[in-house]
């Protein structure tokens, strides 16, 4: 399967536990999004990186939220001291885009339930 | 914030029929993309369609831009029950560059094809 892969699927945690997701993207694209998805809502845009570059966080991203993408392939999402608030569907997302419209394509998402 | 608005909220028909949904958006874009998304399932890129383009088609996909309205259409033709899904619309506000980095996703239209 060579389309984007988040691990794990679902995560259950305890408030104030810290967790991380792994995002693999398709192979050569160069750009990978996070986004945040909520029950009846759309997406919503976390952070982005071109290559291994984060080149914008959105204000949601509070300091308890870290991600990488250290060589530039897979990327992480951290979050630290996990409120109920951030149960959510985290998805990742990846793109090649060369100055022209690319769409995004997404993973199956990573399932977080703080309890 | 969410820039595009789907609607209706939810759509219901039978197996055959025609389904349109409509979205629109505030700011003005680089592209506009469809996205479908089965129940707790990632997300599936439909269509794009960019700016200076008022009509694209894909398959029973229709999609219909106006950029004087900021409004867009998805119309799916001869309908399945496969089609039972969330459709959401996304914009990428773009840059001087073209393609901007991130999507903006309305909270989409939840459709019941009945077989």
């Amino acid at each position: 399967d060579t389309g984007v892969s988040q691990n794990p699927r679902h995560k259950i945690t305890k408030r104030g536990q810290n967790v991380t997701f792994r995002c693999d993207p398709i192979s050569e694209h160069n750009r990978l999004y996070w986004y945040r998805q909520t029950l009846g809502q759309g997406p919503e845009f976390l952070t982005y990186f071109q290559n291994e570059a984060q080149l914008e966080k959105s204000r949601l991203l509070s300091d308890r939220f870290s991600a990488e993408r250290p060589k530039g392939s897979f990327s992480t999402l951290e979050i630290q001291r996990t409120e109920q608030g951030d149960s959510a569907m985290y998805l990742c997302a990846s793109s090649l885009a060369r100055g022209l419209a690319a769409p995004q394509f997404f993973g199956p998402g990573t399932r977080l339930t703080v309890l | 914030s969410q820039q595009g608005e789907e609607d209706p909220q939810a759509l219901s028909i039978q197996e055959g029929e025609n389904a349109t949904m409509n979205c629109s958006y505030k700011t003005s874009i680089n592209n506009l993309q469809w996205y479908r998304q089965n129940s707790g399932r990632g997300l599936v890129h439909l269509i794009l369609i960019r700016s200076n383009e008022r009509e694209k088609h894909s398959g029973r996909l229709r999609v219909t831009l106006d950029t004087s309205k900021k409004s867009s259409s998805l119309l799916i033709t001869a309908s399945r029950a496969a089609d039972t899904a969330s459709y959401f619309c996304a914009t990428d506000a773009g840059n001087s560059g073209g393609s901007n980095y991130k999507l903006t996703f309305g909270k989409g239209t939840l459709l019941t094809v009945n077989p």
